[in-house]
C-alpha cells in the first residue's frame, strides 16, 4: 500500500520561509508532486521531482530523496496569499491497467500572519 | 472556454436519485481523472481513464458509474447514493497519465 505523512498545519510569518516535509512509503514509486490548493478551489501544480535533489521555481522550491523516502517545499519570501493547504502527492504505476496515479497525502494547511 | 471544467458546481439529491457529473476538458489530454475529497481525508482517486479506456477503479462503490465517451467528456453516473459519499468530487486530466494533472473546480455533492 502507499503512506504518505505530511504535518497538518503550519503557521509562518510574511517575508519568511517556510519548509514543508513529506515522507512516503510506497512501492512502483516513480516521482512526486507538490499542489497549491486554496480553501474552496481546486489544486493547482506547483512543482514535480522525478530524481534526487532540488527544483526551483521562482520563489518555490522542492526537494527530493529517494533513499529516504522524503521530500519537502520550500516558500520563500511569504506573502499572504500564500495561505492554503499543499498536497504531497506520490505518482506510482498502475499495475494492472498500465499507465500512473497519484496517490495525496491528507496536506499541510499553512496560515501566514502578519 | 479554457482548462477543466465541471458542471453542475453544487449538486442536492436524494438517495434513490439518479444524477450525473460532467466534466470536460479544452486542454487536447489524454487521460482523465475522477477524485473524491472529503474534509479531514485525502484526495482520493476513485477512476482514470487513458486513451478513452479505463485504466484504474480505485475499489469504488458500483454506485458510481464512469463514462468516458471521448477523450475530452468524462461522466460520472450516480445513483442510490448514500449520505456519506457526500463530498467535493473533482476532475482532472493530464496529457498522460506520466504529466502533472490539471483540475476542475469541483461538483460540490449533497445526499440527503
Amino acid at each position: 500500500g502507499q503512506n504518505i505523512d505530511q504535518p497538518t498545519e503550519m503557521t509562518a510569518t510574511e517575508g519568511a520561509i517556510v519548509q514543508i516535509n513529506c515522507t512516503y512509503q510506497t512501492s512502483g514509486f516513480n516521482g512526486l508532486f507538490w499542489y497549491q490548493q486554496h480553501a474552496g478551489e481546486a489544486p493547482t501544480f506547483l512543482s514535480y521531482n522525478v530524481l534526487d535533489g532540488l527544483e526551483e521555481k521562482g520563489r518555490f522550491s522542492s526537494f527530493l530523496s529517494r533513499s529516504k523516502g522524503y521530500s519537502y517545499l520550500l516558500l520563500k519570501e511569504l506573502q499572504m496569499k500564500d495561505s492554503a493547504s499543499y498536497l504531497c502527492a506520490v505518482r506510482v504505476n498502475i499495475l494492472t491497467g498500465g499507465g500512473n496515479k497519484l496517490t495525496f497525502g491528507t496536506g499541510t494547511q499553512l496560515k501566514v500572519e502578519l | 472556454e479554457t482548462g477543466v471544467t465541471q458542471t453542475p458546481r453544487h449538486l442536492v439529491m436524494g438517495m434513490t436519485n439518479k444524477k450525473s457529473l460532467k466534466c470536460e476538458q479544452h486542454l487536447g489530454h489524454n487521460a482523465m481523472y475522477w477524485y473524491k475529497q472529503s474534509a479531514k481525508k485525502p484526495l482520493e482517486l476513485m477512476f482514470v481513464y487513458s486513451l478513452e479506456e479505463r485504466v484504474e477503479n480505485n475499489s469504488v462503490p458500483s454506485r458510481f458509474s464512469p463514462e468516458c465517451p471521448n477523450s475530452s467528456h468524462l461522466f460520472l453516473h450516480l445513483h442510490t447514493l448514500q449520505p456519506e459519499d457526500s463530498a467535493l468530487y473533482l476532475c482532472a486530466s493530464s496529457q498522460t497519465t506520466f504529466h502533472e494533472q490539471y483540475f476542475g473546480p469541483g461538483t460540490r455533492l449533497t445526499v440527503t
